[in-house]
């Protein structure tokens, strides 16, 4: 099993321009979820999903858009990029009977200038 | 106010020094406080999840327990390969959101 992928692992994005961060998982878990970690700062959540066809909020949602048409795939878009958004976000999955145990991917490392 | 608190920020260790990292939290209605170990430029990963005071887990050098104020990750003898930033969280009952701390960094000097 790959785990948790993630692509791209670097970009560089202008203000105002959009991306979407791709994240797959195919060890069939169910919970998903978009993180995004700062320098010095705690990992802070943005999308989760409970299963296909299902999103909800995190703690800083603000800029961001998810979906998640299958188990696998679960997509992050950036509308109008902000230099707020520079940061490094993680993809994680779960089982929703181990929900706090949740594997990551590597991380995309996202510069805005 | 952080709600988990992470200490000390940093931490460095001659190898076979044992010591402690301390995760205090301030949420009510603890539903489980979880540890990860970061490398530099990977992902967390999970090592364990405690859901009430004076439950404890272990795995090879790491040792965690919980109290109802504050978890400890004590880790005994350890070697290089220690060295990372260790994350603790906790999720309230009910919620989706874990609070993460902003971690530990241990180096483990040979």
């Amino acid at each position: 099993n790959a785990g948790v992928t993630q692509t791209p692992k670097f970009r560089i994005l202008k203000i105002g321009q959009s991306m979407t961060l791709q994240c797959t998982q195919d060890m069939n878990h169910n919970y998903m979820y978009w993180y995004r970690q700062d320098p010095g700062m705690g990992l802070k959540l943005i999308y989760y999903s409970v299963g296909a066809g299902i999103t909800d909020k995190g703690e800083v949602p603000n800029g961001y858009n998810v979906s998640r048409s299958t188990t696998e795939d679960f997509p992050l878009r950036l509308e109008l990029a902000a230099p707020s958004q520079t940061s490094v976000y993680f993809c994680a999955s779960s089982t929703s009977r181990d929900r706090y145990e949740q594997y990551f991917g590597p991380g995309t490392r996202l510069t805005v200038t | 106010e952080d709600q988990v608190t992470q200490s000390p920020e940093a931490l460095r260790l001659q190898e076979g020094e044992s010591s402690s990292l301390n995760c205090s939290y301030t949420v009510s209605g603890l539903r489980g406080l979880f540890w990860y170990r970061q490398d530099p430029g990977k992902g967390p990963e999970f090592l364990f999840t405690l859901y009430s005071a004076g439950e404890e887990k272990e795995k090879e050098r790491l040792k965690a327990t919980l109290t109802k104020k504050e978890s400890f990750l004590h880790i005994t003898a350890p070697k290089p390969e220690d060295s990372a930033t260790y994350l603790c969280a906790v999720q309230e009952g009910g919620s989706y959101i874990p609070t993460f701390g902003r971690g530990t960094s241990l180096i483990v000097h040979p």
